[in-house]
């Protein structure tokens, strides 16, 4: 079963620019969540889809956004982009359905934003 | 709310000595325990879980977990460590709503360092 496949790995941004990441979960997996990852903040949540809707959000502002297809596949978006966005962005991908009681969230490689 | 403390930012063991990383979390109601480990460069590999059950669990690469409920601990152990096991180790903790999704809090990590 291929894991969670997350493109590009690598990119560099120009500051106000904008940049659209890809995630595409493990076969079946119905929820994706993002998260950001910086040396000074660590690990942070950032959303989550299930079947194409936002279930829920991290404290983040409306620069960043997603969205997740019919397919499950998800695209995070992050608008006007400042140097602090210098991150790793790793997309998560679980079966996200209250019948699974104790889901397990798997991680892609993630995608390094640089932005200059 | 939910956070994690992982009180150690680093630590070098010898190759072959034990290896003891230590976590305590904070959370109301049972906790979801992860632990991921994460190599230069790379995503977070899932390590082991603990949903329910018995408090010893065990996972990949020769690891094990013990929940401590009476000290919101869920301690990270392998017998003889390896040089390969050198990366970074985060431990988190997930709520299960009952609408099925895990937002996982991570701990700010524990860097493991081997020595020949």
């Amino acid at each position: 079963k291929a894991g969670v496949t997350q493109t590009p790995r690598y990119l560099i941004k120009t500051r106000g620019q904008q940049v659209t990441l890809s995630c595409s979960p493990i076969s079946g997996h119905r929820s994706v969540s993002w998260y950001q990852q910086t040396p000074g903040q660590g690990l942070q949540f950032l959303f989550e889809y299930f079947s194409e809707t936002q279930r829920n959000k991290g404290n983040f502002p409306g620069r960043f956004s997603g969205r997740q297809f019919s397919n499950s596949r998800s695209e995070m978006n992050v608008s006007t982009l400042e140097l602090g966005d210098s991150a790793l962005y790793l997309c998560a991908s679980s079966p996200g359905d209250r019948a699974f009681s104790g889901n397990t969230i798997y991680f892609g490689e993630g995608s390094w934003l640089t932005v200059v | 709310a939910q956070s994690v403390t992982q009180p150690d930012i680093h630590i070098t063991v010898s190759e072959g000595a034990s290896l003891e990383l230590r976590c305590n979390y904070s959370y109301g109601a049972t906790p979801y325990l992860f632990w991921y480990v994460q190599s230069p460069g790379q995503g977070l590999q899932l390590l082991l879980k603990y949903f329910s059950g018995d408090t010893l669990v065990q996972g990949i690469k020769g690891f094990e977990a013990e929940f401590k409920r009476s000290q919101s601990s869920f301690n990270l152990r392998k017998p003889s460590v390896h040089w390969s096991d050198a990366a970074e180790y985060f431990c988190a903790v997930g709520a299960l709503p009952n609408t099925g999704f895990q937002k996982l809090v991570f701990g700010t990590g524990t860097r493991l360092l081997v020595s020949p």
